[in-house]
């Protein structure tokens, strides 16, 4: 079972360029979110969806996009990267709130970008 | 909105007993939750209230009190390994998870 994962762990861009973060749950998780963290900060949630087809924005969604395709898939895209976005990433799932176990959030190991 | 209020730093000793408090303002309560997380790690899931009272899950505890909009961990018997940031999140009825900005704790022998 491999849960939450994320790629690229590591990836350095020049301002200006644009990349995907990838995030895919295997847990058949209706609820998958991303957050930023940056050093000595707490999580600032950027996206998050409640479905398969459903996005909403959290509180810092400037410069990102995501979208929602399938259950198994919530990739993160950064339109033109600012230093300002440099940053932890992490993915993270759940049931939905419907259901008991849906309190329970699990997270991807990160993923490190640098920009520069 | 959705905030949430935790001190930035706790230090105890070895052994000891330390309370983490939270207080949060959000429109549609679902469950405030905890997590932990070490230098460099994905935070991981500690406990979970929805309702008034407290839950304990070996050597961690928590605590809701809905009307005070105010909860708190309880870590009993610390440990060297328990040293981390540890942080309160709440979820509204939609599902949306809200973290705070997390709380140091730094266990001394």
């Amino acid at each position: 079972n491999a849960g939450v994962t994320q790629t690229p762990k590591f990836q350095v861009l020049k301002t200006g360029q644009s990349m995907t973060l990838q995030c895919a749950q295997d847990m058949n998780h209706e609820y998958m979110s991303w957050y930023r963290q940056d050093p000595g900060m707490g999580l600032r949630l950027i996206h998050y969806s409640v479905g398969a087809g459903i996005t909403d924005q959290g509180e810092v969604p400037n410069g990102y996009n995501v979208s929602r395709s399938t259950t198994e898939d919530f990739p993160l895209r950064l339109l033109s990267a600012a230093p300002s976005q440099t940053s932890v990433y992490f993915c993270a799932s759940s049931y939905s709130t419907g259901r008991v176990s849906g309190n329970t959030i699990y997270f991807g190991e990160g993923s490190w970008l640098t920009v520069v | 909105g959705q905030s949430l209020e935790q001190p930035s730093e706790v230090t105890a000793v070895e052994g000891a007993i330390v309370q983490i408090n939270c207080t949060y303002q959000t429109s549609g309560f679902y469950g405030l939750s905890w997590y932990q997380q070490h230098d460099g790690g994905a935070p991981t899931f500690l406990s979970y209230n929805a309702l008034d009272g407290l839950e304990e899950t070996g050597r961690f505890s928590s605590f809701l009190s809905r009307s005070d909009s105010y909860g708190y961990l309880l870590l009993q018997e610390l440990q060297m390994k328990d040293s981390a940031s540890y942080f309160c999140a709440v979820r509204d009825l939609r599902g949306k998870l809200i973290f705070g900005q997390g709380t140091t704790l730094q266990v001394k022998p």
